[in-house]
């Protein structure tokens, strides 16, 4: 079954103690974003990569850190969490080309105390 | 700077009524897509339709298509004949033409709630 596979699902932590937040998929696909909702802000993007090694900043990246090694991979790294990134985190991958839809993994619920 | 505004914070609609939920988009750029999503209450985020900036003919996908009035950079969603099973946020996005599909902007949301 195609699909984009992020863990864990839930997490509550405390400020400072570092995680990551992983995300697979098996589509093959060259392009993988990270995004956060956050209530009446939509989702915003984080970073994203388009394809190894390739990674680029989005819209509220202070805080995160990602790398891709493979290409089927795209961990989110916080490093020092605080309570300002909880939220909703979304992994979603696409093959390059206009119109493909991004395809979303199910979501991790962060709280960061 | 590409935006986009959904000002239907909420909407609550009859069963088996069609609906139609607004968007509306700001660019500067000839060259762009646009997307709309479901978020059901259980999260995930689910794909329903695209609109290509050159494409001639609205975009239908089954009981969903899209009123693409490129002159207003209005990409309204309609949802024909409502089913319960419609309850959800709905989110329209932009793709970056300076980025192709790497990079997508999304509206606020729309929660859309069907009553029986």
């Amino acid at each position: 079954e195609a699909q984009v596979t992020q863990n864990p699902r839930y997490l509550i932590t405390v400020t400072g103690k570092k995680l990551t937040v992983t995300c697979s998929q098996n589509m093959n696909h060259e392009y993988m974003s990270w995004y956060r909702q956050d209530p009446g802000l939509g989702l915003r993007q984080i970073y994203y990569s388009m394809n190894v090694e390739v990674t680029d900043k989005g819209d509220v990246p202070e805080g995160y850190k990602v790398s891709r090694k493979e290409k089927r991979n795209f961990p989110l790294i916080l490093e020092s969490p605080s309570p300002n990134q909880t939220s909703l985190y979304f992994c979603a991958s696409a093959y390059q080309g206009t119109g493909q839809p991004q395809h979303f993994g199910d979501g991790t619920r962060l709280s960061i105390l | 700077a590409q935006k986009i505004t959904q000002t239907q914070p909420g909407m609550f609609v009859q069963e088996k009524e069609a609906v139609t939920l607004d968007c509306t988009y700001d660019t500067s750029d000839p060259s762009y897509g646009l997307f709309w999503y479901k978020q059901p209450s259980s999260g995930e985020m689910i794909f329903l339709i695209y609109q290509g900036s050159y494409d001639q003919q609205n975009a239908t996908e089954g009981r969903y298509s899209l009123n693409f009035q490129k002159a207003r950079k209005s990409a309204n969603l309609v949802i024909s004949a409502s089913q319960l099973g419609d309850s959800a946020m709905y989110f329209c996005a932009m793709r970056d033409p300076n980025f192709g599909n790497e990079k997508l902007t999304f509206g606020t949301g729309t929660r859309l709630t069907i009553i029986p």
